[in-house]
């Protein structure tokens, strides 16, 4: 199975400032007869199901704000919020999908 | 709009069994893989099993292979999780969730609101 980390485990970012998350596979999770990364990134805030908001590594979900923006190719991913507002303190999960589904384990983001 | 609501939890012995529905609707649910996604209390966010659309392609964690199984309905546009041998460590709060694609490798796009499965004496 391929193995997902993420950095730091949390962090706490002053309002509208940017906060910078990282993950990182255990091997690629890069296609190469389609040239996609199979990663995303999901929020969860506290009592409620995590919500997609990154997939292909950098494609925004619909609705999602554009403060919000992924990068990163093969083994290594940020996922950043450009500038930090009260409605994103939440758990952050990166997940891979290239083959059988694995999590990070969370990246809590709170406000400083 | 999407809709997945989860049913089938509760409290459980050790070594016994329960089933886990999931009820899907606001989407065609038969063009879509779904998923089944757990979370320890206070725990991060464990993927249990997922299922292609016409079934024909299934994973399961390690940690539950050959003790749970997934099923789907594309006619009902229900999503099942029997789950046999159940112990301490399956406590959880479920979650169905809606695949991205119509493979099981894709993200997850629609997630439920959960059901709450306790393994206990």
């Amino acid at each position: 199975d391929i193995v997902m980390t993420q950095s730091p485990d949390s962090l706490a970012v002053s309002l509208g400032e940017r906060a910078t998350i990282n993950c990182k596979s255990s091997q690629s999770v890069l296609y190469s007869s389609n040239n996609k990364n199979y990663l995303a990134w999901y929020q969860q805030k506290p009592g409620q199901p995590p919500k997609l908001l990154i997939y292909w590594a950098s494609t925004r979900e619909s609705g999602v704000p554009d403060r919000f923006s992924g990068s990163g190719s093969g083994t290594d991913f940020t996922l950043t919020i450009s500038s930090l507002q009260a409605e994103d303190v939440a758990v952050y999960y990166c997940q891979q999908y290239y083959s059988t589904l694995t999590f990070g384990p969370g990246t809590k983001v709170d406000i400083k | 709009e999407v809709q997945l609501v989860e049913s089938g939890g509760g409290l459980v012995q050790p070594g016994r069994s329960l089933r886990l529905s999931c009820a899907a609707s606001g989407f065609t649910f038969d063009d879509y893989a779904m998923h089944w996604v757990r979370q320890a209390p206070g725990k991060g966010l464990e993927w249990v099993s997922g299922i292609s659309w016409n079934s024909g392609s299934i994973g399961y964690a390690d940690s539950v292979k050959g003790r749970f199984t997934i099923s789907r309905d594309n006619a009902k546009n229900s999503l099942y999780l029997q789950m046999n041998s159940l112990r301490a460590e399956d406590t959880a709060l479920y979650y169905c969730a809606k695949g991205g694609a119509s493979s099981t490798r894709g993200q997850c796009d629609y997630w439920g609101q959960g059901t709450l499965v306790t393994v206990s004496s």
